[in-house]
């Protein structure tokens, strides 16, 4: 059960490129989330999506887009790479019932210069 | 506003003590608690969560955690600590209900010394 699958693990931008973070997730959560993590200021929620075709922005969206275009995956898109996006980016899912255990993907470690 | 606040950012014990580690939240509603843990270059780990009921709950890896709602505070305890706890920790909390969007705490690093 392979979990959350994000891809890639490290990556080096130059300012004003573009790439997008994949995130994958095979055990049927509606609910996937996008975070990034910066040194001392814990986890902050870029864009959320509660099922295929719905989503909705976090804290801090600006910069990004997203699409869920089915259950296991949800995408995030960086259009104008700026200094200001170098992080970790989390992406995690839950289901929609239960116990709102989140299950977190190992994250992917962007750099821009 | 919502909020977490994990007042500690590092603590260094030594193996075999004691550890506490401290959150405070601010939430309007009634709250679903959790504590994660984060090895370095991994993902968190889910430790424990509260969501209603007795409010000493037990997670894993020998890891306790207080709710004291006249306090807002989520306590992590641990009677004795092991080298290989070293890592970071992550208060979060969370909506009853609704889209259980977390808000994390900025974090608390613990070191172990030998």
């Amino acid at each position: 059960n392979a979990g959350v699958t994000q891809t890639p693990k490290f990556r080096i931008l130059k300012i004003g490129q573009s790439m997008t973070l994949q995130c994958t997730q095979d055990m049927n959560h509606n609910y996937m989330y996008w975070y990034r993590q910066d040194p001392g200021m814990g986890l902050k929620l870029i864009y959320y999506s509660v099922g295929a075709g719905i989503t909705d922005k976090g804290e801090v969206p600006n910069g990004y887009n997203v699409s869920r275009s089915t259950t296991e995956d949800f995408p995030l898109r960086l259009e104008l790479a700026a200094p200001s996006q170098t992080s970790v980016y989390f992406c995690a899912s839950r289901a929609a019932q239960g116990n709102y255990g989140y299950t977190f993907g190992s994250g992917t470690r962007l750099t821009v210069v | 506003a919502q909020s977490v606040t994990q007042p500690d950012i590092h603590i260094t014990v030594s193996e075999g003590a004691s550890l506490e580690l401290r959150c405070n939240y601010s939430y309007g509603a009634t709250p679903y608690l959790f504590w994660y843990v984060q090895s370095p270059g991994q993902g968190l780990q889910l430790l424990l969560k509260y969501f209603s009921g007795d409010t000493l709950v037990q997670g894993i890896k020998g890891f306790e955690a207080e709710f004291k709602r006249s306090q807002s505070s989520f306590n992590l305890r641990k009677p004795s600590v092991h080298w290989s706890d070293a890592a970071e920790y992550f208060c979060a909390v969370g909506a009853v209900g609704g889209y259980n969007k977390l808000i994390f705490g900025a974090g608390t690093r613990l070191a172990v010394h030998p």
